[in-house]
């Protein structure tokens, strides 16, 4: 069965730090990795995802992530944090036998003035 | 561009009444689903559809009805609403089943009282 498990349900960090967030994820066969964002009072929209292309995928807004299948992690980074990044992220993970896409329990970022 | 649109965006019920949340898609998606959104937990997958006349479980079923009727609309009935459904329902479309982009709609926040 498929599962994600998302370290730290809140992480803060000053404007212009590095922003890292952690998942992990189970997955019998190779998998389908997802970032979400969700905004305040609004529904969630993909930062980036990984289908088994390159292992580093940039995604919008400067995000990027790095797939390591020795690690099963799929951990988001973006090397300059701005106030506008915070939110609440969600990682989530498929697969080509599957027929949902599973979420973690998300992490919510704050940004520190 | 509507993209996913989900009606009521509040809604309060009493124990015991039942209702039903709407959701309608104009990008032509095959696949929708709904989930549920919980403090700490995450998305939680109730019911989703892979094409008109087709519906599975998810995650929570229990307490759920969905119907598939046209490719557009996935509506989601609370058959006997109890306090804990109280949450934020949203419902989700994408072109494929499970690597491809899943487009949310507004979520609609329920409370039952």
């Amino acid at each position: 069965a498929q599962s994600v498990t998302q370290l730290g349900s809140h992480v803060s960090v000053s404007e212009g730090a590095l922003v890292l967030l952690r998942c992990n994820y189970s997955s019998s066969v190779p998998p389908y990795l997802f970032w979400y964002v969700q905004y305040p009072n609004q529904g969630l929209q993909l930062l980036l995802k990984y289908t088994s292309a390159a292992t580093l995928v940039k995604g919008i807004n400067g995000f990027e992530a790095e797939f390591k299948k020795s690690e099963t992690s799929f951990h988001l980074t973006k090397p300059s944090a701005h106030m506008s990044d915070a939110a609440e992220y969600f990682c989530a993970v498929s697969d080509s036998s599957a027929s949902k896409i599973i979420f973690g329990s998300g992490t919510r970022l704050s940004i520190r003035p | 561009n509507a993209g996913v649109t989900q009606t009521p965006k509040f809604q309060v019920l009493k124990t015991g009444q039942s209702m039903t949340l709407q959701c309608a898609q104009d990008m032509n998606h095959e696949y929708m689903s709904w989930y549920r959104q919980d403090p700490g937990m995450g998305l939680r997958l109730i019911h989703y559809s892979v094409g008109a006349g087709i519906t599975d479980q998810g995650e929570v079923p229990n307490g759920y009805n969905v119907s598939r009727s046209t490719t557009e609309d996935f509506p989601l009935r609370l058959l006997s609403a109890a306090p804990s459904q109280t949450s934020v329902y949203f419902c989700a479309s994408s072109y494929g089943q499970v690597n491809t982009e899943a487009f949310f709609g507004q979520g609609t926040r329920l409370t039952v009282v």
